[in-house]
């Protein structure tokens, strides 16, 4: 069974510039978490997702961070415009019901 | 306070040794925990999930003591394949659904 995927594995831009992560969860998950280590702190969670709908937004740093999960498979992350301190590794994680997360590879964004 | 405290190591320790890594959590009414694995540059991967007062796989313990609000995972026969970062993690309001809190990790190193 294919697990968690993320793309891209590492981007790197420019402060002021738009970044789109994307998550594909494993097939029949209908969770999906995204998670963020801010280089030495503990990995920290952004959002829940149940099927299409955003169960739990409240690890948002703020607005210029965009998640999505149009008809409850894949999710997209977008931040716009980046900042210096939004550079971290990008987890992205799926469960079905009742059950520990997968996480996938990670997204590693630099922000120059 | 944060929801979840671990050593912070290094633990450095030679093939065969046993090795114990702690962790304290900060919910009262968090019903489950996980220990989960990373290694360098990949993501964590659940190695036990914990949900009584503690339980065994092969040459893996972990142990939890609510009333203390703490968790410890037991190495025995170290194995070089063991070395890797150790992230102790508690749910929200002890669902096994919804956000995660993870420690900082603790590394482990075992050398030959």
């Amino acid at each position: 069974e294919a697990g968690v995927t993320q793309f891209p594995s590492h981007s790197v831009i420019e402060k002021g510039q738009t970044v789109t992560l994307r998550c594909d969860p494993i097939s029949g998950h209908d969770n999906l978490y995204w998670y963020r280590r801010v280089m030495g702190k503990e990995i920290k969670f952004l959002l829940h997702f149940v099927k299409e709908s955003k169960q739990d937004e409240s690890g948002m740093p703020n607005n210029r961070f965009l998640a999505e999960r149009t008809g409850g498979t894949y999710s997209t992350l977008k931040v716009q415009p980046a900042e210096l301190e939004d550079s971290g590794v990008y987890f992205c994680a799926s469960s079905p019901t009742s059950a520990p997360q997968y996480f996938g590879p990670g997204t590693r964004l630099l922000v120059l | 306070r944060k929801e979840v405290e671990q050593d912070p190591g290094p633990f450095n320790v030679p093939e065969g040794a046993t090795v114990a890594f702690n962790c304290t959590y900060s919910n009262s009414a968090s019903q489950s925990f996980f220990w989960y694995r990373q290694d360098c540059r990949k993501e964590p991967k659940l190695l036990m999930s914990v949900y009584s007062s503690g339980n065994e796989d092969g040459r893996f313990t972990a142990q939890l003591n609510r009333a203390s609000q703490y968790i410890s995972l037991l190495i025995r026969d170290s194995k070089l394949s063991d070395s890797a970062t150790y992230l102790c993690v508690a749910p929200l309001r002890g669902s096994t659904l919804g956000r995660l809190y993870f420690g900082r990790g603790t590394q482990l190193t075992v050398w030959p």
